[in-house]
C-alpha cells in the first residue's frame, strides 16, 4: 500500500511569485486535505477536497486555491506569495470526509519565501 | 468554536520514565480526538485516536482516554525510550458531514535522554 507522497520536498520562491505543490493520496483514499504548519506551531487547515469538489475551507485568503484530479491526487496553488507563507505544507488523505475518519499525512513540502 | 490546548513544552525525560502530556479541548459538539507524532524532518503520523467518551486509544505503549467530563485527552506512556523523542500533537475533528478538518494544539516537544 502506497502512502501519501508530496512534491517537491523543498522550494524557495520570492515574494509575489506563484507556487504549485502536489500530493498523491494513499491508495484507495478519495479525500485530500491541505494544512499549513508554521515553524513551532501546529498545522492549520487550509481546505479539503472530496471527489474533486472543495467541501471545506479554513481561514485562508482566496490566493490559496486547489484542485483534485480524478485519480484523487491534488494540487495546492498559492498566488502572490508573501513572506508569511513560508511554512511546511502538509497534505493528508482519508477515505471519505466527515469525522471520525483518520487522516494520513505526507512528509510535507517546505516552502521558503524570500 | 473548536480548539485544543496542550501542555507547554519542551519536556525532557530520562529513559524508562513515565510520560504524561496534557491535552484539553473545546468543541461545540461531539468530537473525535487524536494524537499525532512528528519525528524530526518528517510529516505527522497518527499515533492513536478515540471517537467517543470513555474510549481509550492505544498504540506502541502510548494510551489516552477520552474524558468528556473534563474535556481532556491526556497522552501517557509507562516507560519512554530514546526513540520516542519527537513532537506530539493533540487534535480534534468534529464534522459528521462535510470536511473532517483537524484542529491541532501547538505541539509538545519530548526529548528522552539515555
Amino acid at each position: 500500500e502506497t502512502g501519501v507522497t508530496q512534491s517537491p520536498t523543498h522550494l524557495i520562491k520570492t515574494r509575489g511569485q506563484q507556487v504549485t505543490l502536489r500530493c498523491s493520496s494513499q491508495s484507495g483514499h478519495n479525500t485530500v486535505s491541505w494544512y499549513q504548519q508554521a515553524l513551532g506551531q501546529g498545522p492549520q487547515f487550509i481546505f479539503q477536497y472530496y471527489r474533486e469538489e472543495e467541501n471545506g475551507r479554513g481561514n485562508f485568503p482566496p490566493r490559496f486555491s486547489g484542485l483534485q484530479f480524478p485519480n484523487y491526487s491534488s494540487e495546492l496553488n498559492v498566488n502572490a506569495l508573501e513572506l508569511d507563507d513560508s511554512a511546511l505544507y502538509l497534505c493528508a488523505s482519508s477515505l471519505g470526509s466527515g469525522a471520525p475518519r483518520s487522516q494520513y499525512f505526507g512528509p510535507g513540502t517546505r516552502l521558503t519565501v524570500l | 468554536g473548536n480548539s485544543v490546548t496542550q501542555m507547554e513544552g519542551p519536556v525532557t525525560l530520562s529513559e524508562e520514565a513515565f510520560l504524561t502530556i496534557n491535552c484539553t479541548y473545546t468543541a461545540t459538539g461531539y468530537p473525535s480526538l487524536f494524537w499525532y507524532v512528528q519525528y524530526p524532518g518528517e510529516g505527522l503520523q497518527l499515533l492513536l485516536k478515540a471517537t467517543k467518551a470513555d474510549d481509550k486509544g492505544s498504540n506502541k505503549g502510548f494510551e489516552a482516554t477520552y474524558r468528556k467530563e473534563t474535556t481532556s485527552f491526556h497522552l501517557e506512556k509507562g516507560s519512554v525510550q530514546v526513540s520516542d523523542s519527537a513532537v506530539y500533537f493533540c487534535a480534534l475533528s468534529e464534522a459528521q458531514t462535510g470536511a473532517n478538518n483537524l484542529f491541532f494544539g501547538t505541539g509538545t516537544r519530548l526529548t528522552v535522554i539515555p
